[in-house]
């Protein structure tokens, strides 16, 4: 594994439900991203967040509510989704936001369901 | 916007053959990179190629860049099942990398 664990691993949720992604990093990490990865769609990033400060929102529809709490951990709160949100959503951390070099570390994802 | 496309699609090998992969993108890169998806986990980082690179190796990995085509090719030599999976690339501008859409390696035993 590479240091990053997301939390559940799948969510099954209707449509008027409100539940929670984790994600975490023992990577010593500053920056963490949130990727929504549908069929037949490339990775899309959401949400960047670097030393625990929003920096990027990629249009992300407001039923989608990021929190970071301090570096290590970055949640994905969820309310009143609709079934086009069914996806694997995938965590990952990197050193640093900025590019040049990095890579970035992947968490297994949540592979979520809405009814 | 900016996006890595991969080509093919899907490509279906032997055990023991060589498989290739190619990227196009758009616009200047500070980097482009290759990862590796199995079937519904994460991604995983296999290789990271600058942009004043032009080859660089990893193993059985073998990558490529012009930048003046903007493109790049991974080769995977050798091919085992196990390297069964999606292939990615991604290309890094500048904060954020930006994914292509991968293309799915089969390799049958």
């Amino acid at each position: 594994e590479t240091g990053v664990t997301q939390t559940p691993r799948h969510l099954v949720m209707g449509m008027t439900n409100k539940k929670s992604l984790k994600c975490e990093q023992h990577l010593g990490h500053n920056a963490m991203y949130w990727y929504k990865q549908s069929a037949k769609k490339p990775l899309e990033l959401m949400f960047v967040y670097s030393l625990e400060e929003r920096v990027e929102n990629n249009s992300v529809p407001s039923r989608f509510s990021p929190e970071c709490p301090n570096s290590s951990h970055l949640f994905l709160h969820l309310h009143t989704l609709q079934p086009e949100d069914s996806a694997l959503y995938l965590c990952a951390s990197s050193p640093r936001r900025a590019g040049g070099y990095n890579e970035q570390f992947f968490g297994p994802g949540t592979r979520l369901t809405v009814l | 916007s900016q996006q890595g496309e991969e080509d093919p699609q899907a490509l279906s090998i032997q055990e023991g053959e060589n498989a290739t992969m190619n990227c196009s993108y758009k616009t200047s890169i500070n980097n482009l990179q290759w990862y590796r998806q199995n079937s519904g986990r994460g991604l995983v980082h296999l290789i990271l190629i600058r942009s004043n690179e032009r080859e660089k190796h990893s193993g059985r990995l073998r990558v490529t860049l012009d930048t003046s085509k903007k493109s790049s090719s991974l080769l995977i030599t050798a091919s085992r099942a196990a390297d069964t999976a999606s292939y990615f690339c991604a290309t890094d501008a500048g904060g954020k990398l930006i994914f292509g859409q991968g293309t799915t390696l089969q390799v049958k035993p």
